[in-house]
């Protein structure tokens, strides 16, 4: 079982539409959690960052933690074909950060 | 949010040459950055760490003798991929840690190697 597993789509949503993409990890002491957008030829980018149960908003973005179920998601509202990238999830423990493999999203006009 | 550069952004290299690539924290302190490497359409591979002022951690499978790194000060990592050949072909990239922003993480731009 990999560390942090997310699916690797694709995921296809409409323009409009609300993308929900989803990651679980299997080290309970994680303390910190990430979502980086990386487009296609590109670095990965910091997106969202939490660190503690429930939701976090930042614009059409809304980071979800579930540290009892292990389990981090992203939604992204009124999602954008400048959305479709793929996007990593992170998560960090004593300093260190393990990545999932990405899921790919595609937003289509 | 905290800004890391990295140069070149690309190089095209000869068969057995070396190519030194550079790791800078612009706006704060690292003491630790990572360098990843990342094959077309496919996950980015973490390396090695590299510490400031002590030897990197190198992942499992990478070469140390191959992939020389050097972090000399608290905002300059440097990896240098000697004797390189096509197979070492890839998109390198480096991320710096913001310790007094819980551990995240920043990626510098990456640098696309070539070897012909």
């Amino acid at each position: 079982q990999k560390e942090v597993e997310q699916n690797s789509g694709p995921l296809s949503v409409p323009e409009g539409a609300i993308a929900s993409l989803n990651c679980t990890y299997s080290d309970r002491v994680s303390q910190s959690f990430f979502w980086y957008r990386q487009y296609s030829g590109k670095s990965p980018e910091l997106i969202m960052s939490i660190y503690s149960n429930g939701d976090k908003e930042d614009g059409r973005f809304t980071a979800q933690l579930n540290k009892a179920s292990q389990y981090v998601s992203l939604l992204i509202r009124d999602s954008q074909p400048s959305d479709s990238a793929t996007y990593l999830c992170a998560v960090n423990n004593a300093g260190k950060s393990t990545f999932g493999d990405g899921t790919t999203l595609t937003v289509k006009p | 949010g905290a800004v890391v550069s990295q140069h070149p952004s690309w190089v095209i290299c000869k068969s057995g040459t070396s190519v030194k690539i550079e790791c800078r924290s612009l706006d704060f302190q690292a003491t630790t950055m990572f360098w990843y490497r990342q094959f077309p359409k496919q996950s980015l591979m973490l390396m090695a760490t590299s510490n400031e002022g002590s030897k990197a951690t190198y992942e499992q499978g990478v070469e140390k003798d191959k992939f020389l790194i050097n972090h000399a000060s608290l905002t300059l990592s440097t990896l240098t991929v000697t004797s390189a050949h096509p197979e070492d072909s890839s998109f390198y990239i480096c991320s710096a840690r913001e310790n007094r922003a819980r551990d995240t993480q920043y990626f510098g731009p990456g640098t696309r190697l070539t070897v012909l």
